[in-house]
């Protein structure tokens, strides 16, 4: 089955600790690209990339690192968490690298930083 | 002001009635997408338009370039429509310009 591949998808941490959220899809995919939704803000872009060894800055990078080393693979880094990272993430991706085609969403994951 | 601008924030319709939800943006774009977010919070891609009209199903999503406008239509609504609308332009170096939703309820 296509799909994209969130894990965790609920995690509560401390500020400070790092921790990585994964995201891994199965349709080949060229582009890759991390959210945050927030209430009263939507959805927002952190990190995206159009292919292997390639990623770009969002609307809202501060705080987070991404590396994309294997096409299906695109994990999400917090080095030090804090608590204005609280919210709901998002991973997508889409078959060309310009994201022209139909965007697939993972479930979401719901981080907590206490 | 946002880049993409939605409207209605909220909309109630009755099951049967006709909806449109306007997306506005003010970037230059490649793509507009436009997402259905149920409560359960999953999202799901319903259209990626680059010119003119696409129809799925009930579902009908328009894109005007020249006045940087999109509508998603909803023909026949019924309650399992009710989600939250989100439309998403794609400036051409393939970052994404998010609005801020419409939430429909459709009563019965």
């Amino acid at each position: 089955e296509a799909q994209v591949t969130q894990n965790p998808r609920y995690l509560i941490t401390v500020t400070g600790k790092k921790l990585t959220v994964t995201c891994s899809q199965n349709m080949n995919h060229e582009y890759m690209s991390w959210y945050r939704q927030d209430p009263g803000l939507g959805l927002r872009q952190i990190y995206y990339s159009m292919n292997v060894e390639v990623t770009d800055k969002g609307d809202v990078p501060e705080g987070y690192k991404v590396s994309r080393k294997e096409k299906r693979n695109f994990p999400l880094i917090l080095e030090s968490p804090s608590p204005n990272q609280t919210s709901l993430y998002f991973c997508a991706s889409s078959f060309d690298s310009y994201n022209t085609g139909e965007l697939f969403f993972g479930e979401g994951s719901r981080l907590t930083v206490l | 002001k946002n880049e993409v601008e939605q409207s209605p924030q909220n909309l109630t319709a009755q099951e049967g009635e006709f909806i449109t939800i306007n997306c506005s943006y003010s970037v230059g774009i490649s793509a507009l997408h436009w997402l259905q977010q149920h409560p359960g919070g999953g999202i799901v891609s319903l259209f990626m338009l680059s010119s003119g009209k696409k129809k799925h199903g009930r579902l009908i999503a328009t894109i005007n370039i020249q006045e940087k406008h999109s509508s998603l239509h909803i023909t026949a609504s019924h309650p399992r429509d009710s989600a939250v609308y989100i439309c998403a332009a794609l400036p051409p170096r393939a970052d994404m310009r998010f609005g801020a939703g419409t939430r429909l309820t459709v009563k019965p």
